[in-house]
């Protein structure tokens, strides 16, 4: 089945660490995004990437890297310069193409980070 | 910048009534909008999207848009338990592939 798988399900990081939260997709889908969901809030866009070797910032990109080899993976390190690392991490995907409907996000199951 | 806005609720409805979620968005060149369920803990899930003024029904999920007004609405019909969870408005087309999403309706269906 395709689909877009996140892992771990949960990861801890001490304080200093960096952490890496992995995304791999087999939709063949170009682009690529990482989301952060705080507790009662929307989604705030991190990074993106809409083809390999190029990934723009979000939102509230410091504090987090990304890279893309491979059209396939997307991971991103929480960095030790992200002060409040704790949250839902979800990463998506949307379909081929430019235009109206193509934004449409196909999500992984989320990684929930936390801070020991 | 380009805003979306929903009422947090939560909203408490009665099992079998109707429930109705509104969101309003700031960009006017906006041309698509989404629905997504999201169950606590979960990946949020597209239900509804909408490309055009009126109304798109699917099952019991009505999606209703007024660009002129800068307004799109969820309704769901004959609500059930298990249509309790977050309802999140997300709108996009103002430029790229993104989507900018708001920060979510919590429903309540009770019995």
């Amino acid at each position: 089945d395709g689909g877009i798988t996140q892992s771990p399900k949960y990861l801890f990081r001490k304080e200093g660490q960096n952490v890496t939260l992995s995304c791999e997709q087999n939709l063949n889908h170009d682009a690529m995004y990482w989301y952060r969901q705080d507790p009662g809030q929307g989604l705030r866009l991190i990074y993106y990437s809409q083809i390999v070797n190029d990934f723009q910032k979000g939102d509230i990109a410091e504090g987090y890297s990304v890279s893309r080899e491979k059209k396939e993976s997307f991971p991103l390190t929480v960095t030790s310069a992200q002060k409040n690392p704790t949250a839902f991490y979800l990463c998506a995907s949307t379909p081929p193409g430019q235009g109206v409907g193509n934004e449409k996000l196909f999500f992984g199951s989320g990684t929930q980070l936390s801070v020991l | 910048q380009k805003e979306v806005e929903q009422n947090s609720g939560p909203l408490s409805v009665p099992e079998g009534a109707i429930a109705s979620l509104n969101c309003t968005y700031s960009d006017r060149v906006s041309q698509s909008f989404f629905w997504y369920r999201q169950y606590s803990g979960k990946s949020p899930e597209l239900i509804m999207s909408i490309y055009s003024n009126g109304d798109k029904e699917d099952g019991r999920f009505t999606a209703q848009l007024n660009k002129a007004s800068q307004y799109v609405s969820l309704l769901i019909r004959d609500s059930q338990p298990s249509d309790s969870a977050t309802y999140l408005c997300a709108v996009g087309g103002g430029g790229g592939n993104k989507l900018t999403f708001g920060t979510g309706t919590q429903l309540k269906v009770e019995l």
